[in-house]
């Protein structure tokens, strides 16, 4: 079975503009999280959805946002990209609301 | 205070040896814990998880939860060079939120 896939793989971007990541769960796992990790710490919590509802934030602004599809897939999106949002963005999915986490590959995001 | 702290490392340790990685956590409602093994420039990637007190083993892998003592263990026997990468300590905390500690590099040495 595929695992979790994440798309792009790297993206440079320029302050100031929008990105979209997307992630598609593994089949069968209805819940997906989005975390952001920089050089050195690890894995910081901005979402979780479930069954398509938001299920947890976390301390990040309102320039974050996301949202899952009917097919379990996911978005995230960051508005207003600021030099300090360089960092791998990490989509892992679950079956369900809690227990394991499997991630994705991720997406590098680079702002300039 | 981080919800969930661990020594950043590196730990270095001799081929064939154990290796022994400890996680503390400060919300007393965490309940589920696991560790990740993340590769240079890679993704993490789920070795073990444990969710009541005592241990659990997987092959070379062995976690041990005190909740007690707020602690969790992680020991690799037999380490080899392939082991070598940044060990995670997740948990959930009282809101469901998974908290990360900050890793530790493990380098093991031929």
């Amino acid at each position: 079975d595929a695992g979790v896939t994440q798309s792009p793989t790297h993206l440079i971007k320029t302050r100031g503009q929008h990105v979209t990541l997307r992630c598609s769960p593994i089949s069968g796992h209805k819940s997906v999280s989005w975390y952001q990790q920089v050089l050195g710490q690890g894995p910081q919590f901005i979402f979780q959805y479930y069954e398509k509802e938001e299920r947890g934030r976390g301390n990040f602004p309102d320039r974050f946002s996301a949202r899952q599809f009917p097919n379990y897939s996911s978005e995230l999106n960051v508005n207003a990209l600021l030099l300090g949002d360089s960092a791998l963005y990490l989509c892992a999915s679950s079956p369900g609301q809690g227990g394991e986490q499997y991630f994705g590959p991720g997406t590098r995001l680079t702002v300039t | 205070q981080k919800e969930v702290e661990q020594n950043s490392g590196p730990l270095s340790v001799p081929e064939g040896a154990i290796a022994s990685l400890n996680c503390t956590y400060s919300d007393r409602g965490s309940q589920s814990f696991f560790w990740y093994r993340q590769y240079s420039g890679k993704s993490p990637e789920l070795i073990m998880s444990i969710y009541s007190n005592g241990d659990k083993e997987d092959g070379r892998f062995t976690a041990q939860l005190n909740k007690a003592s707020q602690y969790v263990s992680l020991l690799i026997r037999d380490s080899q060079p392939s082991d070598s990468a940044t060990y995670l300590c997740a948990g959930f905390d009282s809101w469901g939120k998974l908290q990360f500690g900050a890793g530790t590099q493990v380098v093991v040495t031929p």
